[in-house]
């Protein structure tokens, strides 16, 4: 079964700096998207950005950006310039690609950032 | 357009009570899919429906079901209710699940409290 590890429960940055949250996870297959969604105390859960797995080049959104490494399986989240509202709960995502796949979640990194 | 809608937001049922949730998806959007979220499971997948079809299931009991109707529009439902049902019921949307329309995007949740 695939699986998502976040292992870092909490993380704090300095206002405008920049951090870079972890994700790996576990799948034998081939063809599958991985995400990134912000969940602020108002518990929606916000896309943050998409990555295809066929896709090299990797996903890139204003200030967010992450380094996609499919040998290691690892999607790293890398947020520059953070900002007060980038303060939140983020959770990597796995989805196997076709009619089948669910999106299956990481346990969450809160981040912190302090002004 | 319009995001995700869930009705009701905030709802406090007894045990062995049943209740009924309700998710309006993104026009145009033809998948929905629920999700559980608790402080000590995290995020968890209880179905997805397509085209009035349930075409993905987790891993809940009998319990948990779920419809979805002509509009889309989708309504899960939790019988004989336990303590820990108590969560934030999370419904999702996406076009189609399939290929690039892959990414679910998700309402502001119900928060269920089981007392």
């Amino acid at each position: 079964a695939q699986t998502v590890t976040q292992s870092q429960p909490e993380m704090s940055v300095q206002e405008a700096e920049t951090v870079t949250l972890s994700c790996t996870y576990d799948t034998s297959e081939s063809d599958y998207y991985l995400f990134w969604y912000k969940q602020p105390p108002s518990r929606q859960m916000i896309l943050v950005i998409r990555q295809e797995a066929y896709k090299q080049q990797n996903a890139t959104e204003n200030r967010f950006s992450v380094n996609f490494q499919k040998a290691a399986k690892s999607f790293s989240l890398k947020i520059s310039d953070s900002q007060l509202g980038d303060a939140a709960m983020y959770f990597c995502a796995y989805k196997e690609g076709g009619s089948q796949g669910n999106l299956i979640f990481g346990k969450g990194t809160k981040l912190s950032v302090k002004p | 357009k319009a995001g995700v809608t869930q009705t009701p937001r905030y709802l406090i049922k007894t045990r062995g009570q049943q209740v009924t949730l309700s998710c309006s998806p993104i026009s145009g959007h033809r998948s929905v899919s629920w999700y559980q979220q608790t402080p000590g499971q995290g995020l968890q997948f209880l179905f997805e429906y397509f085209s009035e079809t349930q075409r993905n299931k987790g891993n809940f009991p009998g319990r948990f079901s779920g419809r979805q109707f002509s509009n889309s529009r989708s309504e899960m439902n939790v019988s004989t209710l336990e303590l820990g049902d108590s969560a934030l019921y999370l419904c999702a949307s996406s076009l189609s699940g399939q290929g690039r329309k892959e990414t679910q995007y998700f309402g502001p949740g119900t928060r269920l409290l089981v007392l």
